[in-house]
C-alpha cells in the first residue's frame, strides 16, 4: 500500500514564526501536492511538484512556499505564520499515468495564536 | 477556469432511501471527473473515477457533458456510507481541483 506520512498531526505556532509541514511517501510518485481542508471550502489546492526541485502554484499560494530536494519529500513552509492559515493540512501524491488517484496523508491540523 | 460546485454541503437521508450528491464543473478541456470520500477520523481517498464506469460500494456516477454534471448516486443508502464526499476535476491530467464538499450524514 502506498504510504503518504505527515510528520506532525498537530501544531500550534504564534504569529510570525516559520513553519515547516514535512511529508514523505514511499511509492515513489512523482507527483506530490499540497491542499489546505477548511469547512465550506474543501480542499484548496496550495502548490504541487511533478519533480524533483520542480514546483507549480495552485489556487492559493500566497504565504505559502514548498521545497522538493528529493523524490520522496515534499514540505510546506509558511515564512510568517498568521492566524487565517490555521487550517488542516493535507499532502497528496500520485503516479503521472495515474494522475487522477491521489494517495492522501491523514494531515497536520495547525492553529496560529 | 476550472471550477468544481458542490451545492449542497449537507445531505441527510434515511436508511434505504436513494441519495444524489450533486456536482457540477467548469472546464473548457476534456475533464476527467473524481469522486472521493472520507469518512471518520480516516484519510481522504479515492472512491471512483469516471472513466472507469465503475460502480464502487453501490455508487455510480455518471459524466453528462451537456449539463457539466458527475452527480453520485447511490439506490439505497447505508448507515456506513456518512461521510464526507467531495468531488473533483483533473486538469491535463495531473492537478487536481476539489469541490467544496459534501457531509451526508444517513439515519437509521
Amino acid at each position: 500500500d502506498v504510504k503518504v506520512t505527515q510528520s506532525s498531526r498537530y501544531l500550534v505556532k504564534r504569529t510570525g514564526e516559520k513553519v515547516f509541514l514535512e511529508c514523505v511517501q514511499d511509492m515513489d510518485h512523482e507527483n506530490m501536492f499540497w491542499y489546505r481542508q477548511d469547512p465550506g471550502l474543501g480542499l484548496r489546492l496550495i502548490y504541487f511538484s511533478y519533480d524533483v526541485k520542480m514546483k507549480e502554484k495552485g489556487d492559493i499560494p500566497e504565504g505559502y512556499s514548498v521545497s522538493r530536494e528529493k523524490k520522496e519529500r515534499f514540505s510546506l513552509i509558511l515564512e510568517s505564520a498568521s492566524t487565517n492559515q490555521t487550517s488542516m493540512y493535507l499532502c497528496a501524491s500520485s503516479l503521472p499515468r495515474r494522475a487522477g488517484e491521489l494517495f492522501f496523508g491523514e494531515g497536520s491540523r495547525l492553529t496560529v495564536l | 477556469a476550472q471550477r468544481v460546485t458542490q451545492p449542497e454541503k449537507l445531505l441527510s437521508v434515511f436508511k434505504g432511501a436513494p441519495v444524489e450528491l450533486k456536482c457540477n464543473y467548469s472546464y473548457s478541456g476534456s475533464p476527467e471527473l473524481f469522486w472521493y470520500v472520507q469518512y471518520s477520523r480516516q484519510r481522504l481517498q479515492l472512491l471512483l473515477r469516471h472513466i472507469s464506469r465503475e460502480s464502487i460500494k453501490g455508487f455510480t456516477a455518471d459524466l453528462n457533458k451537456g449539463e457539466t454534471s458527475f452527480h453520485l448516486k447511490k439506490p439505497f443508502a447505508q448507515e456506513e456510507d456518512s461521510a464526507m464526499y467531495y468531488c473533483a476535476l483533473g486538469r491535463n491530467n495531473n492537478d487536481m481541483r476539489f469541490g467544496a464538499g459534501t457531509r451526508l450524514t444517513v439515519k437509521p
